[in-house]
């Protein structure tokens, strides 16, 4: 299994522009989750899914964010308007079960610069 | 609420043991992570530990937990410049879901 695939590895765009990242979870896993990075609050869970239901988005921060599951094979998580506090590495995760002890597998990550 | 607290950096020599500590919040956690990441990198599962369990060790690592104490230790020895990165420590929520709650992490430096 190529492990979890995130794109783009990089993001650069114009404040007030749609930026949309992309995941692709290991096969099989039934959880997926979407985690930010940044330096001043570390990381932060946004949401997180279970067979494609979105089962807690407490964690997104504003009605900019909004994240979808069409199947199991896919997630996107979009931001519109984008700012540039929104700056930050997104990662997204997947799993196997709720008492697994594999914990999660990350993605590399998508850093995205909001200029 | 549940919360996991690491100290933010630490700073050996090559070839010294390496401790990183960790506390948590939740006494229902039953399992609990470490995971490593190297710059421009994801989150890497390095070890775990069941919350029956007071110590596992894996080739250079060793976890401790104390759950009286809800504390948590990984223990790496032989520490090589390789294994400069941040560590993370993480604990399973509570509740029925899988969510993991995840400190802020540790930033190892090993200088030789």
């Amino acid at each position: 299994d190529a492990g979890v695939i995130q794109s783009p590895r990089h993001e650069v765009t114009e404040m007030g522009q749609e930026v949309t990242l992309r995941c692709k979870p290991i096969s099989g896993h039934d959880y997926l989750f979407w985690y930010r990075q940044t330096m001043m609050r570390g990381l932060e869970l946004l949401i997180y899914f279970n067979n494609n239901v979105p089962i807690d988005d407490s964690g997104m921060p504003e009605d900019r964010f909004s994240a979808k599951m069409p199947n199991a094979s896919f997630s996107t998580l979009k931001i519109q308007p984008s700012e540039p506090r929104d700056s930050a590495v997104y990662f997204c995760a997947s799993s196997l079960g709720i008492l697994s002890n594999y914990g999660y597998t990350f993605g590399s990550g998508t850093r995205l610069t909001v200029v | 609420g549940e919360d996991v607290e690491q100290s933010l950096f630490l700073s050996v020599r090559e070839g010294d043991s390496s401790v990183i500590n960790c506390t948590y919040t939740d006494s229902s956690s039953t399992y609990l992570y470490w995971y490593k990441q190297e710059p421009g990198a994801g989150l890497q599962l390095l070890t775990y530990i069941f919350s029956n369990m007071d110590m596992k060790q894996d080739q250079r690592l060793t976890v401790l937990l104390n759950k009286k104490d809800k504390h948590l230790s990984l223990r790496i020895a032989d520490t090589q410049t390789g294994d400069s990165a941040i560590y993370f420590c993480a604990e399973k929520g509570g509740g029925s879901q899988g969510n993991l709650i995840f400190g802020k992490g540790t930033k190892l430096s090993v200088k030789p």
